[in-house]
């Protein structure tokens, strides 16, 4: 099984234009999250969704919007890009209980210019 | 609020045992995991702890006092391929449906070196 994808790999974004990163799961796991990664402050949670169909915001919401339709897919999209949204985004999922771990996918790198 | 904190940067000699500490001040706990990152890649499991004790898994053991808020990572017979980040989280928030979130400190870079 692949896991966890995400697309794309990188991108250069212009400060003002909106993009959708893409995330997808194939382990049918019912929670699902999104990260940034920046130096010196690890990763921080953006949004984050417990099942299809719900939402919630993580510690870093601000200029982010999620959905989710359906179990597998999570995108997520800046509706107006700014340079302080450079940063590393991962996707995650997990099973629901109590002694799960989050599976991380691959990551995005994107640079706001 | 929320606080965890761990060592920027370590060096350790190759063959030899590390320790890397981890200490966290939460709203709640649900359970402490380790992740290791290297460079350019996603994070990976690790380890997790919920109880007070030792969890040994091959050369990797995590350790967890509730009590004092304190975790540690050691990791024995160190290999050049260990060089990575290892990031401590705690899961704390429940956010519904047996669902709960995961806050990371910033993560200790380990370099292995010969």
């Amino acid at each position: 099984t692949a896991g966890i994808t995400q697309a794309p790999t990188s991108q250069i974004l212009a400060a003002g234009r909106s993009m959708t990163l893409r995330c997808t799961q194939d382990m049918r796991h019912n929670a699902m999250y999104w990260y940034r990664q920046d130096l010196g402050l690890g990763l921080r949670l953006i949004h984050y969704s417990n099942t299809a169909g719900t939402t919630g915001k993580g510690e870093v919401p601000d200029g982010y919007s999620v959905s989710r339709a359906n179990t597998d897919d999570f995108p997520l999209t800046l509706a107006s890009a700014v340079p302080s949204q450079t940063s590393v985004y991962f996707c995650a999922s997990s099973e629901q209980g109590n002694f799960v771990e989050q599976y991380f996918g691959p990551g995005t790198r994107l640079t706001v210019t | 609020g929320q606080n965890i904190d761990q060592p920027t940067e370590m060096t350790a000699t190759e063959g030899a045992i590390v320790q890397i500490n981890c200490t966290y001040q939460t709203s709640g706990f649900n359970g402490l995991f380790w992740y290791q990152q290297h460079a350019g890649e996603a994070p990976t499991f690790l380890s997790y702890n919920v109880l007070d004790g030792l969890e040994e898994k091959g050369r990797f053991s995590s350790f967890l006092s509730r009590s004092k808020g304190y975790s540690y990572l050691l990791l024995k017979e160190l290999q050049m391929k260990d060089s990575a980040s290892y990031l401590c989280a705690v899961r704390d928030a429940y956010s519904g449906a047996g669902s709960y979130q995961l806050t990371f400190g910033k993560g200790t870079k380990l370099s292995v070196i010969p």
